[in-house]
Parts: C-alpha cells; sequence; structure tokens
C-alpha cells in the first residue's frame, strides 16, 4: 500500500471544465511534489512545496495552479486544459527538501482531456 | 547529451537469469535514486545511494563516483520484476529537490 494518496485516480474532463487533483501523505514529511509523466517517458518535475511554501515552479502554464493548505495535502487545481496536458500526474513527498532523501510516490492520477 | 543515460532500453529476460541495468550520470551528485515503475503507475523508491553498495532481497545497487556510474542487479528474476527501472540523480549545483532522471529502462521477465 502506497503511503501518499492520490485521488482520483482517474480523471476525463473537457477543455473548459474545472478540476482538482488531491494528494495525501501522514509521514510527516515537509516537502511535497508534482509531477507530469508523459507515456515512455521519465516524469517531468512540476511544482515543489516546501513547509507549505511554493519552492519551485518549473514554469508551468498558469491553467495549473497548485495548493498546499497545509502539511499533510497538497492538490492541484485545473482550469481550461489542453489535449497534449493528458498525463499521468503523480504526487511524491520527501522528508525535507532536499535530493539526497527518498522520494514517495502516489499511483497517479491519470488524466484525459477531451 | 542527456545528465543521466540508461542502458540498456529494454531489456528481455527468462525467469531466473541475473539482470543488471547500468547507470551514467555526467555531473556531481548529491544522491542517486533507482526507482520501479509498474504498469499501473505508480512509482516505488528501490534505493537511494551516495557511495557503495545496498542490498534489498534479490536486489543490489552499486555506485561509482569516481566514474559516475551505477547498476541495478537482480538475482534470480521472477515475471514480478517486470517493470521500468528508473535512474535519477540529486545533482549538487541545483538547489534544493529536483532531480534528473534517466529515460528508464523497460525490463520483462518470461516465465
Amino acid at each position: 500500500d502506497t503511503e501518499v494518496t492520490q485521488t482520483p485516480k482517474h480523471l476525463v474532463m473537457g477543455m473548459t471544465n474545472k478540476k482538482s487533483l488531491k494528494c495525501e501523505q501522514h509521514m510527516g514529511h515537509r516537502a511535497m511534489y508534482w509531477y507530469k509523466q508523459k507515456a515512455k517517458k521519465p516524469p517531468e518535475l512540476m511544482f515543489v512545496y516546501s513547509y507549505e511554501k511554493l519552492s519551485i515552479n518549473e514554469s508551468v502554464p498558469s491553467r495549473f495552479s497548485p495548493e498546499c493548505p497545509n502539511s499533510s495535502l497538497l492538490n492541484l487545481h485545473l482550469h481550461a486544459l489542453q489535449p497534449e496536458d493528458s498525463a499521468l500526474y503523480l504526487c511524491a513527498s520527501s522528508q525535507l527538501g532536499l535530493s539526497n532523501q527518498p522520494q514517495h510516490f502516489g499511483d497517479g492520477t491519470r488524466l484525459s482531456i477531451l | 547529451k542527456n545528465e543521466v543515460e540508461q542502458s540498456p532500453q529494454n531489456l528481455t529476460a527468462q525467469e531466473g537469469e541475473f539482470i543488471t541495468i547500468n547507470c551514467s550520470y555526467s555531473v556531481g551528485i548529491s544522491a542517486l535514486h533507482w526507482l520501479q515503475q509498474h504498469p499501473g503507475g505508480g512509482i516505488v523508491s528501490l534505493f537511494m545511494l551516495s557511495s557503495g553498495k545496498k542490498k534489498h532481497g534479490r536486489l543490489i545497487a552499486t555506485i561509482n563516483i569516481q566514474e559516475k556510474h551505477s547498476s541495478l542487479h537482480i538475482t534470480a528474476s521472477h515475471p514480478r520484476d517486470s517493470a521500468v527501472y528508473i535512474c535519477a540523480v540529486g545533482p549538487k549545483e541545483t538547489s534544493g529537490s529536483r532531480l534528473t532522471f534517466g529515460e528508464g529502462t523497460q525490463l520483462t521477465v518470461n516465465p
């Protein structure tokens, strides 16, 4: 069982819809991440939150809006997405935001944009 | 040239075979990670290394910092080992938590 829980597992939405992806961890980790992964490609970092503050934004379009309401929760709000945004969205967490710590990944949300 | 290169890209083995996946990188690193991704999508962190060798069950990971090279070995492979194995490094030059990923190795173990 994964210690990072993502909901929903699958999401189909139209280009005019607004939806949110959710991620939750209860390991006391203070860094949380959003990744986007296209088929047969490695994950691409989108955002990093450290101590509930946005520390890294990898020039992600504004139609993706992250939110970290508390240290256990991470949301990704979606609005006016494009078909090329269809992908697997992975959430991860680590104890602190350091690259020499293991990251714990969720199972992902598979997003399809119609 | 990518900062992290994995080989082979695809690997097919028979159950019971010894498997090696290689990872070379071109930057100074704080740590190297081996990750496993099954077809369902979830990623599992297998190892994090900054020197030497680690072992967990049938999996062994080694790293040579001077040669900028790491290997992941699977002994007595099993069909359930079929997955994509990804090498990722935490470069020293970049701040915080960014990882640089290899393209992954697709492993298929046939019964």
